[in-house]
């Protein structure tokens, strides 16, 4: 019954792959997010998608793409990982854009080799 | 800018004691504000939040003080408890209703 989750826990992969993390939530909100958690524990958004639509787009480098085929579904790809995407990259859900509490999954921790 | 910076990285208390985590933030903008919790190898749990026509909200062992004057709002947790052991963040939504911006942290070390 978990409310947001996220695969995988934990990825560890080499410079210059191609990764994806897949998050779905099963709270019927409209809005999910992608946030990263720096080692210093620091969390900033990245992205943010309204019923499918785009609404927040940091100034995340384009190598970094978000994909929702749902609104229950938002998953993260990344090419051509570099060593400062080492991260925990944590996805949330709200109920709608308009000022809600977001709920969070549990984390992705990338570390890159 | 929005910003939002924690006066204390970290806290340590005696469990049954109160605790106080205190959070400023530059916008004057912001209009909601959200205290969270974060454990090891968790994510972020909402704790309580509080809206900028309000001064003063309590939940469960917890309140949440906010004053618009200076810019600056504080988590009250009351007989702190080992299980409060977290590092603990607010937020506010600067300019945007959706964009959140999380301060730095701070950890609550429970000592028993």
């Amino acid at each position: 019954d978990t409310a947001v989750s996220q695969t995988p826990k934990y990825l560890v992969t080499q410079m210059g792959n191609d990764k994806s993390i897949k998050c779905e939530q099963n709270l019927g909100h409209d809005t999910m997010y992608w946030y990263k958690q720096d080692s210093k524990k620091f969390l900033k958004i990245m992205f943010s998608y309204n019923n499918k639509e785009l609404i927040i787009n940091e100034t995340v480098p384009n190598r970094f793409s978000p994909k929702s085929p749902d609104k229950a579904h938002l998953n993260l790809h990344i090419n051509s990982l570099e060593l400062g995407d080492s991260a925990v990259y944590f996805c949330a859900s709200s109920h709608n854009r308009d000022g809600q509490p977001q709920h969070f999954g549990d984390g992705t921790r990338l570390s890159i080799l | 800018g929005e910003s939002v910076g924690l006066h204390l990285p970290t806290l340590s208390v005696q469990e049954g004691d109160n605790s106080i985590i205190n959070c400023a933030y530059s916008n004057s903008a912001s209009d909601y504000f959200i205290w969270y919790k974060q454990e090891s190898g968790k994510g972020p749990q909402f704790i309580i939040d509080i809206r900028s026509n309000m001064d003063k909200r309590q939940g469960q062992r917890v309140t949440v003080l906010l004053n618009k004057t200076v810019k600056h709002l504080s988590l009250q947790i009351a007989a702190t408890q080992p299980g409060d052991s977290a590092v603990y963040f607010c937020a506010e939504n600067g300019y945007n209703f959706n964009k959140f911006y999380f301060g730095s942290g701070t950890k609550l070390n429970v000592k028993p």
